[in-house]
């Protein structure tokens, strides 16, 4: 399984974009990059997720690099409610096994 | 929508006692995947069902089991607790279990077990 590296904590301004990153240099051509985010004592929110292309929705977007060995989760004007651990993930895509492996994460913190 | 539904909450329970927690998946929903979140291990994958069959499990001893009905309803049950099964429980539903990666999981807020 693809594994990830994401950096252990990053603050954020309020109302600055947060740039969250993420390695994932053994990643397969047909691994999808998904991000969660896990606020306090809630169940992981979906994000986003991509392939190849870059990905924009009404929460964030998702910049990949053209050899795929890393991402970039961008959340354009932070919200003191965007303070949460952050998971890079990446799904394997094997027929039966849509399980999610979550790294540690990046806990960001938005500060006013 | 409704969206992902544990129950219980909240639960307390003694070392050596068993615990089922259930999970309702999203409506239409046919993949339930279940978590485990402790500080110390993180979220760690239990197993997936889809079509009321386990379809992948994760590194967990047989005393963590789990069965899907035919309404894609889930139940995970937790025999001779041990402290160490202090956790928090996420239960995740998906339109499907395949080859593709364009499906999101939705998660529940959790059932967090206290073994006492």
């Amino acid at each position: 399984d693809a594994k990830t590296t994401q950096p252990p904590s990053m603050d954020c301004a309020e109302g600055r974009a947060a740039n969250l990153p993420c390695n994932h240099s053994t990643i397969s051509g047909n691994e999808y990059v998904y991000w969660y985010r896990q606020i306090h004592s809630q169940g992981p929110q979906y994000i986003i997720h991509g392939l190849k292309n870059n990905e924009t929705n009404e929460m964030a977007s998702l910049i990949i690099t053209e050899d795929r060995k890393s991402s970039t989760l961008i959340l354009p004007h932070a919200t003191l409610r965007d303070t949460a651990v952050y998971y890079c993930i990446v799904r394997v895509a094997t027929a039966g096994a849509n399980n999610l492996f979550f790294g540690t994460g990046t806990r960001l913190t938005v500060i006013p | 929508k409704a969206g992902v539904t544990q129950t219980p909450r909240y639960l307390i329970k003694t070392r050596g006692q068993q615990v089922t927690l259930s999970c309702s998946p999203i409506s239409g929903h046919r993949s339930v995947s279940w978590y485990q979140q402790t500080p110390g291990q993180g979220l760690q994958f239990l197993f997936e069902y889809f079509s009321e069959t386990q379809r992948n499990k994760g590194n967990f001893p047989g005393r963590f089991s789990g069965r899907q009905f035919s309404n894609s309803r889930s139940e995970m049950n937790v025999s001779t607790l041990e402290l160490g099964d202090s956790a928090l429980y996420l239960c995740a539903s998906s339109l499907a279990a395949g080859t593709g990666g364009s499906y999101g999981y939705t998660f529940g807020s959790g059932t967090r077990l206290t073994v006492v």
